[in-house]
């Protein structure tokens, strides 16, 4: 069965810090992933996506840049973060026309 | 940009009562989900509506995509308060690839 990994759960980062996000898929190949943020009991912002390696599309300007250096793999990072980019980060995959599944999220706090 | 309206925001309403979410866009989606999230977690899909007019019942939920593939309601009836969380729409992109989330609505169902 399929199974997609987010960590870590919880972060605390100073502003200005490097941030870097890793989640991982497993029991599938060449899955389409997303990078979501999500406000407090809102919906969720697709911030980025990817059909394959090193395929990237950005849906918005921003401080974050995403990679996926291995099929199964995809990573969000920041050189310095914002306080703005606080917020809560879900990572999702799918096959094509299928539904997402989601990871558990990480709660990331910039002091 | 494909973008998703979402209404209401919020629902506080009754047990028993019933109730009806709207997802509406100017875009066609080749498919439109419906999720539910609980707090911390990531969403879990709840039905996906593929052909335009389609309808689809899960117990006391009923979905329904648009004729055109542009819109789509869910529809609980007699609410209870496990019914409570939120609830989100999402649209699939004609090429199946791109997920984008309305804003989600936060219901309560009150005993």
């Amino acid at each position: 069965s399929q199974t997609i990994h987010q960590w870590p759960a919880t972060l605390v980062q100073p502003v200005g810090s490097p941030l870097s996000l890793e989640c991982t898929v497993e029991g599938t190949s060449n899955p389409n992933l997303y990078w979501y943020r999500q406000a407090a009991g809102r919906g969720l912002q697709l911030l980025f996506y990817s059909v394959g390696i090193g395929q990237i599309s950005s849906e918005v300007p921003q401080n974050l840049s995403a990679s996926r250096p291995q099929d199964r793999q995809f990573i969000l990072s920041s050189k310095k973060l914002l306080l703005s980019d606080s917020g809560f980060y879900l990572c999702a995959w799918s096959k094509m026309n299928t539904e997402a599944f989601f990871g558990q999220g990480t709660r990331l706090t910039v002091v | 940009t494909q973008l998703l309206e979402q209404s209401p925001q919020f629902l506080s309403i009754q047990e028993g009562e019933n109730l009806t979410v709207y997802c509406n866009s100017s875009s066609v989606f080749s498919s439109l989900q419906w999720y539910r999230q609980e707090p911390g977690e990531g969403p879990v899909l709840l039905v996906t509506v593929v052909t335009g007019g389609e309808v689809k019942k899960l117990k006391r939920l009923t979905f329904q995509f648009g004729d055109a593939r542009k819109d789509s309601s869910l529809h609980i009836t007699a609410a209870q308060p496990g019914d409570t969380g939120l609830y989100l729409c999402a649209g699939l992109g004609v090429y199946g690839n791109k997920l984008v989330f309305g804003a989600g609505t936060i219901l309560r169902v009150k005993s």
